[in-house]
C-alpha cells in the first residue's frame, strides 16, 4: 500500500488555468507538508498542517490556497497559474509537528505553458 | 534562515569507486538529516543524526556528523548502479520549525 500518494503524477496546463493537487497519507500521521521543488533541485517548505490546522506558512503567493479536509488529506489548490509556477511539487506526512521523520509522495510535475 | 552548502553538485563515477559527499554550515546544526531522491520518486530519509562525532552507517553508507556540528559527510563504498540518485542534507530545528534543505548533489553511478 502507498503511504503517501498524490495525483496527478503529472499536470500540463496553460498560465492563467486554476488547478488542483491532491495528497493523502495512510500513516495515521497528524502532520502534513507541501514542498516545491524547482529545476535546480531545491526544495523548500511551502505549507504544513498539524490536525488541520495551519502551523507553516512560507512566503508563498497567495494564489497557492492549502485545504485539510481531515488530517489524512492535503490539498493544494493554485489560482491564475504562471509559468513560474512549473516545478515537482512533493506532499509529505510526519507524525506530529516534533517528528522529523517526513515521508515523502511521489511528487506531482506541473509544467505551465 | 541557515544555508547550507553541498559539495560537489555533480559527482560522476564507475560502478566499485568510493565517494564522498559533504553537507557544510556556517552556524551550529541542531540535528542534521541525509536523504536520497532518486529520479522520478520523492525524497526517501537516510539518516538522522544528531550528535557531534556521530557515526552511523547503513551498508554500505557512512554517514558522519562534525565534532562542531556544523559539517556532515556521506561516504559510499563500492558504489552501485542503484545508488544513482540526488542526495539532499536538511537540518530539522527546533520543536515545530520546518527542514531546510541544501541544494543537493546528484550523484550518478555507470555500471
Amino acid at each position: 500500500d502507498t503511504a503517501v500518494s498524490q495525483t496527478p503524477k503529472y499536470l500540463v496546463t496553460q498560465m492563467g488555468n486554476d488547478k488542483s493537487i491532491k495528497c493523502e497519507q495512510n500513516l495515521g500521521h497528524d502532520t502534513m507538508y507541501w514542498y516545491k521543488q524547482d529545476s535546480k533541485k531545491f526544495l523548500k517548505i511551502m505549507f504544513s498542517y498539524n490536525n488541520k490546522e495551519l502551523i507553516i506558512n512560507e512566503t508563498v503567493p497567495n494564489r497557492f490556497s492549502p485545504k485539510s479536509p481531515d488530517k489524512a488529506h492535503l490539498n493544494l489548490h493554485i489560482n491564475s497559474l504562471e509559468l513560474g509556477d512549473s516545478a515537482v511539487y512533493f506532499c509529505a506526512s510526519s507524525q506530529d509537528k516534533g517528528d522529523w521523520t517526513q515521508y515523502f509522495g511521489p511528487g506531482t510535475r506541473l509544467l505551465v505553458l | 534562515t541557515q544555508l547550507l552548502e553541498q559539495s560537489p553538485q555533480f559527482l560522476s563515477i564507475q560502478e566499485g569507486e568510493n565517494l564522498t559527499v559533504y553537507c557544510n554550515s556556517s552556524s551550529v546544526f541542531s540535528s542534521l538529516q541525509w536523504y536520497r531522491q532518486e529520479p522520478g520518486e520523492g525524497p526517501v530519509l537516510l539518516v538522522t543524526v544528531v550528535t557531534g562525532g556521530e557515526v552511523k552507517k547503513l551498508k554500505r553508507l557512512t554517514f558522519q556528523f562534525g565534532d562542531a556540528r556544523k559539517d556532515s559527510s556521506l561516504h559510499i563504498t563500492a558504489a552501485q548502479p542503484g545508488d544513482t540518485g540526488l542526495y539532499l542534507c536538511a537540518e530539522a530545528p527546533g520543536y515545530g520549525n520546518k527542514l531546510v534543505f541544501g541544494a543537493g548533489t546528484i550523484l550518478r553511478v555507470k555500471s
